[in-house]
């Protein structure tokens, strides 16, 4: 398995305070994403990155935002916590590699915005 | 129509059965195709991939049909241990972005 871990594991917040999640990865590897999954409606993608300072959005992007400073890190930020965004929130990474493309997943973040 | 479809189940079958899932896709020049598993409250999880000659892990076999845009997990010899949320994964490039679409996933129950 690819070295991925998360932080917080867990977190309570309130509505209108602001969020950072982190991923780090040990495995150099190219592209990172953030996902959330609420039941119905499985895996969504929130963001992703390509590179370093190379991010684009996902299907629900509205009030996340990233940045990737370095290879190994992926940091998820809610600017001002909402109780839609109660979710459980996992990172993946993808080494990229042509013919090897697949992902790997942290073991996730469940928050709750109260 | 969503771009992955699952049965969402649960399926419950005895210990020793074999049980098949299907998955659909929307997406003509999707490229690549995976099964994950996910555990209660843990990360999916790589089972495997599934190739067009079909491919098989012990008692798990995968196919995809191409032509009519579905994969099918079949898994023999049930064990309790395979309780779990199966999850489709398609990915390939939609406008210029290489993306993984992941269905909702197909809950498994595996009875002593």
């Amino acid at each position: 398995d690819a070295g991925i871990t998360q932080s917080p594991r867990h977190k309570v917040t309130e509505t209108g305070t602001p969020v950072t999640l982190r991923c780090h990865q040990t495995e150099n590897h190219r592209y990172m994403y953030w996902y959330r999954q609420d039941p119905g409606h499985g895996l969504r993608l929130i963001h992703y990155s390509y590179g370093v300072k190379d991010t684009d959005k996902g299907e629900v992007s509205d009030g996340y935002s990233v940045s990737r400073s370095k290879t190994e890190d992926f940091l998820l930020t809610l600017e001002s916590a909402t109780s839609s965004q109660t979710s459980v929130y996992f990172c993946a990474t993808d080494p990229g590699l042509a013919g090897q493309r697949t992902q790997y997943f942290g073991p996730g973040t469940r928050l709750l915005v109260l | 129509r969503k771009e992955v479809e699952q049965d969402p189940g649960p399926f419950n079958v005895p210990e020793g059965a074999t049980v098949a899932f299907n998955c659909t896709y929307s997406n003509s020049a999707s490229q690549s195709f995976f099964w994950y598993r996910q555990d209660c409250r843990k990360e999916p999880k790589l089972l495997m991939s599934v190739y067009s000659s079909g491919n098989e892990d012990g008692r798990f076999t995968a196919q995809l049909n191409r032509a009519s845009q579905y994969i099918s997990l079949l898994i023999r010899d049930s064990k309790l241990s395979d309780s779990a949320t199966y999850l489709c994964v398609v990915n390939g490039r939609t406008s210029g972005t290489y993306k993984y679409i992941f269905g909702t996933g197909t809950r498994l129950k595996v009875l002593a």
